[in-house]
């Protein structure tokens, strides 16, 4: 299986601050990478596949990078609502594997 | 408008069985691949398995196999994940999942998620 590392476990942002998630796999599972964002008592949500395409309904302040091994979630102007747990998925190898996510928080 | 619609919160004695179901809506069930995710409290998401309600070609995580069930009903659109005997380490909320097929790049492969049901909290308790 391979295993999907995430950093840093948490970030202290402020609102309208940029930040910048990390996401490396232990093998290339080239651009079959996604992003998702998850709310307490809320589903999790897709924001990007293919390492790099927003899903519907996604702002452009929101973009993701990276291919093989090494991926970035990049999310600028941060809003209130942006303040969630996210997680990366790879979807090369079955069975897909997540990250084990990473917290932004408020400062 | 695509809707997975998941059963209620159940609370179980170890050793009982449990059947939770995934009742979708808004597209034609029989073409995408359904998939289960569970998030232990306090942990990241793992995979269960997934199925193919048009041929009922299932898969599972090699960690699941033989431990879960997953099958699907056409008739009623609905996707469902089973136990034989519960464990105390069930414990957790079990997503159900759309698979959708990433063509993004030209080539169609892979599948990312692009609906996830609300979620069933299964709480496994003597």
């Amino acid at each position: 299986e391979v295993l999907m590392t995430q950093s840093p476990a948490t970030l202290s942002v402020s609102p309208g601050e940029s930040v910048t998630l990390s996401c490396r796999a232990s093998q290339s599972v080239s651009s079959y990478l996604a992003w998702y964002q998850h709310k307490p008592g809320q589903a999790p949500r897709l924001l990007i596949y293919g390492a790099s395409t927003r899903a519907t309904g996604v702002p452009a302040r929101v973009s993701g990078s990276g291919s093989g091994t090494e991926f970035t979630l990049t999310i600028t102007s941060l809003q209130s609502e942006d303040f969630a747990l996210y997680y990366c998925q790879q979807y090369n190898n079955w069975p897909d594997s997540f990250g084990q996510g990473t917290k932004l928080e408020i400062k | 408008e695509v809707q997975l619609v998941q059963s209620g919160a159940e609370v179980k004695k170890p050793g009982e069985s449990l059947k939770i179901s995934c009742q979708v809506s808004g597209y034609i069930f029989t073409k995408y691949w359904i998939g289960w995710v569970r998030q232990l409290p306090g942990k990241g998401l793992e995979w269960l398995g997934i199925i193919y309600p048009g041929d009922s070609d299932t898969r599972y995580s090699p960690t699941f196999q033989g431990q879960v069930t997953i099958s699907g009903d056409e008739s009623i659109s609905t996707a469902y994940l089973q136990w034989g005997s519960l464990k105390a380490s069930d414990t957790g909320m079990y997503y159900c999942v759309r698979r959708e097929l990433d063509c993004s790049s030209g080539l169609c492969y892979g599948y990312y998620l692009d609906y996830w049901g609300q979620g069933t909290l299964v709480t496994v308790s003597s």
